[in-house]
């Protein structure tokens, strides 16, 4: 069964540190990406990697950056935190021909800032 | 630009009734179309792709390309069923790689 474990479930942090969400996933996945999940919005996609070192914007990547020095790791990371990043964030993998197969989620990780 | 949308945000029938989540997708090449369910405090979870053709818990889903379509039926609903459900769309973002981009989601709640 393959696994996405994102680092914390829950986090709070203040506005203006630098916050660091991880990913990793067991399955020899290319692709990984970063959503976040915000009632009424739906699923919006931030980053996304199709491979080591390699990184695409999403729709929505405005303050935020990522890091995959490792196929198996994904990196979300918050510059300098704000309130309106409040969110539930989803990491996501899967094999290349996602087209097919979809993709597996982790379970979340519930950043507040306050 | 390549949409899909869930004109119901909330959606509550009682049990045994039948259930229908719409989805509409807007998109230039060939769809691939997915339905991906979330139970309070789990995951989130492949239920259903349409390439498969499947039935899983009883949903199933038929891509209409004329009405580019792909609603999530089931005959029978069950109070389990009860979920936020979301209809995603697989795009093409450059060579053999492809994202979903999803919809908005609609919460069923089925009523004992």
């Amino acid at each position: 069964d393959v696994k996405v474990t994102q680092s914390s479930r829950y986090l709070v942090k203040r506005t203006g540190e630098k916050v660091f969400l991880e990913c990793v996933q067991d399955m020899d996945h290319e692709n990984m990406f970063w959503y976040r999940q915000d009632p009424g919005l739906g699923l919006r996609l931030i980053y996304f990697s199709y491979d080591v070192k390699m990184k695409e914007k999403g729709d929505i990547p405005e303050g935020y950056s990522v890091s995959r020095e490792k196929k198996e790791r994904f990196s979300l990371i918050l510059e300098s935190a704000s309130t309106n990043q409040t969110s539930m964030y989803l990491c996501a993998s899967s094999f290349r021909r996602v087209r097919v197969l979809g993709y597996t989620f982790g379970s979340g990780t519930r950043l507040t800032v306050v | 630009a390549q949409r899909v949308t869930q004109p119901e945000k909330l959606l509550s029938v009682f049990k045994g009734a039948p259930v229908e989540l719409k989805c509409n997708y807007s998109y230039s090449g060939s769809p691939e179309l997915f339905w991906y369910v979330q139970y309070s405090r789990q995951r989130l979870q492949l239920l259903l792709r349409h390439i498969s053709r499947e039935s899983i818990k009883g949903f199933t889903a038929d891509l209409n390309k004329g009405e580019t379509s792909f609603h999530l039926k089931k005959p029978f609903a069950q109070e389990e069923d009860s979920a936020m459900y979301y209809c995603a769309l697989s795009i093409n973002s450059g060579g053999s790689n492809y994202k979903l981009t999803f919809g908005k989601g609609t919460l069923l709640t089925v009523n004992p």
